[in-house]
């Protein structure tokens, strides 16, 4: 079964706009992290955050992490046409040692132009 | 290698078919993993190696379904009998170790094989 469930399912944007993305998850986590997929493909990964913390930048990305409520948030300010692409968050069960990663379900970004 | 590299990037076969899907994870990760990604869909978990111990088979969806790692490097994903439900994008994916401690589960993607059952 699946994890982590991103939200919204798609999100349609204006070049500079900032866009906002969400996960929830089910159990206690070690750590999240955020991936892009371009064109179906491969993802690349972009951001993880431990369990002990709660926000992390990068470049134009912010993620933040609540762990009392299960949910992670991805920020990308100033968005660039670039940006388009879809959005997994991606867990490992608490319990467990090992890196096994289960994903969610992804949110498709569209910056226009 | 310098990256992941996944072979065939796309096949055609016919439904009943055997077909087999390879992964070349980068040199000196541990871990390998399958992914399977239907259209427009998330990531849904198939196989997971983890150094020589005993694989984690739990998200393989049939037993027509399996895969081989040979000497801690190169994987084979095999599908038997392939049915059209099985039309897909399998994506590999190889980490530095298969723990999350330190945050060293961070996945290095291949460029994924897409297979259509015709």
């Amino acid at each position: 079964s699946q994890q982590g469930e991103e939200d919204p399912q798609a999100l349609s944007i204006q070049e500079g706009e900032n866009a906002t993305m969400n996960c929830s998850y089910k159990t206690s986590i070690n750590n999240l992290q955020w991936y892009r997929q371009n064109s179906g493909r491969g993802l690349v990964h972009l951001i993880l955050i431990r369990s002990n913390e709660r926000e992390k930048h990068s470049g134009r990305l912010r993620v933040t992490l609540d762990t009392s409520k299960k949910s992670s948030s991805l920020l990308i300010t100033a968005s660039r046409a670039a940006d388009t692409a879809s959005y997994f968050c991606a867990t490992v069960h608490g319990s467990s040692n090992t890196g096994k990663l289960i994903f969610g379900q992804g949110t498709t970004l569209q910056v226009k132009p | 290698g310098a990256g992941v590299s996944q072979s065939p990037s796309n096949k055609v076969t016919e439904k009943g078919k055997d077909v087999e899907l390879r992964c070349d994870p980068i040199s000196g990760h541990t871990a390998l993993y399958w992914y399977r990604q239907s259209l427009g869909q998330g990531l849904e978990f198939l196989i997971y190696f983890q150094g020589n111990s005993a694989p984690d088979k739990s998200g393989l969806p049939s037993d027509r379904f399996s895969a081989e790692r040979t000497g801690g490097s190169v994987s084979t994903l095999t599908i038997q009998r392939t049915q059209q439900e099985d039309s897909a994008v399998y994506l590999c994916a190889s980490s530095i170790t298969g723990t999350a401690l330190s945050g060293a589960n961070v996945l290095t993607f291949g460029a994924g094989s897409r297979l259509t059952v015709l």
